[in-house]
């Protein structure tokens, strides 16, 4: 199992929104709704920000939203704020109780 | 709130064995929803899943390290370890210790949603 693709990196001004994709295969992606991204700020733990593809847990900003299409999922960031700039992993369940997590994106706030 | 924090050597030499513990504070290791696991991130670079267990001692390891792998839990002081043996240079990393949201009344769920603040594991001479 190969880890999910994501893009290196992308970027905003304030206000903004972006979108980051995470492209799995048939076998993760494709064949279940256990995709969650996480959001990693320099010298931090990774902080769940969104879980089974759309769904936010208590605290997490609602300008944070997740979608999925196919063996694509996808985080979008509306109303770009400067606290937002950090490293973003989606992960996707695997099947026979693995997982995988995507290569990371980081999000730059011009 | 349930907390959990990483603790072990921060140095270990190459082709020996990394130990590393999970501690569980503020709630049980044992509640039924959940499983334990271990994530890794060298520096620099993405994460990776190492391997997950239940209370049971049920565990799941990544298919690319389960050979040098073994995960055990310790209900009775609510930990759970990680060993990798035959570690290389390639093996630096920080290691997180986190809590798999496993399954409730509602259905199964299968996403990490508390994380240890990690631990650096360097693998030197």
């Amino acid at each position: 199992q190969s880890a999910l693709t994501q893009p290196p990196s992308t970027s905003g001004s304030p206000g903004q929104s972006v979108t980051i994709s995470c492209t799995g295969t048939s076998s993760d992606v494709g064949s279940y709704l256990y995709v969650s991204w996480y959001q990693q700020h320099p010298g931090k733990a990774p902080k769940l920000m969104i879980f089974e593809v759309s769904k936010r847990p208590s605290g997490v900003p609602d300008r944070f939203s997740g979608s999925k299409s196919g063996n694509t999922a996808s985080l979008t960031v509306s109303g770009l704020q400067a606290e937002d700039e950090a490293d973003y992993y989606c992960s996707s369940y695997a099947g026979n109780n693995n997982f995988l997590f995507g290569g990371g994106t980081k999000l730059t706030v011009l | 709130q349930l907390q959990l924090q990483e603790s072990g050597p921060g140095l270990v030499k190459p082709s020996e064995t990394l130990s590393l513990t999970c501690t569980v504070s503020g709630g049980s290791i044992s509640s039924s929803s959940y499983y334990w696991g271990w994530i890794r991130q060298p520096p620099g670079k993405g994460l990776e899943w190492i391997g997950n267990i239940y209370n049971s001692g049920k565990n799941y390891y990544n298919p690319s390290l389960k050979s040098r792998v073994t995960i055990s839990v310790d209900t009775s002081k609510n930990q759970f370890s990680l060993s990798l043996n035959s570690v290389t240079a390639a093996d630096t990393s920080v290691f997180y210790c986190a809590r798999l949201f496993y399954h409730d009344t509602s259905g199964f769920h299968m996403y990490f949603d508390l994380w240890g603040r990690g631990t650096l594991v360097t693998v030197s001479s």
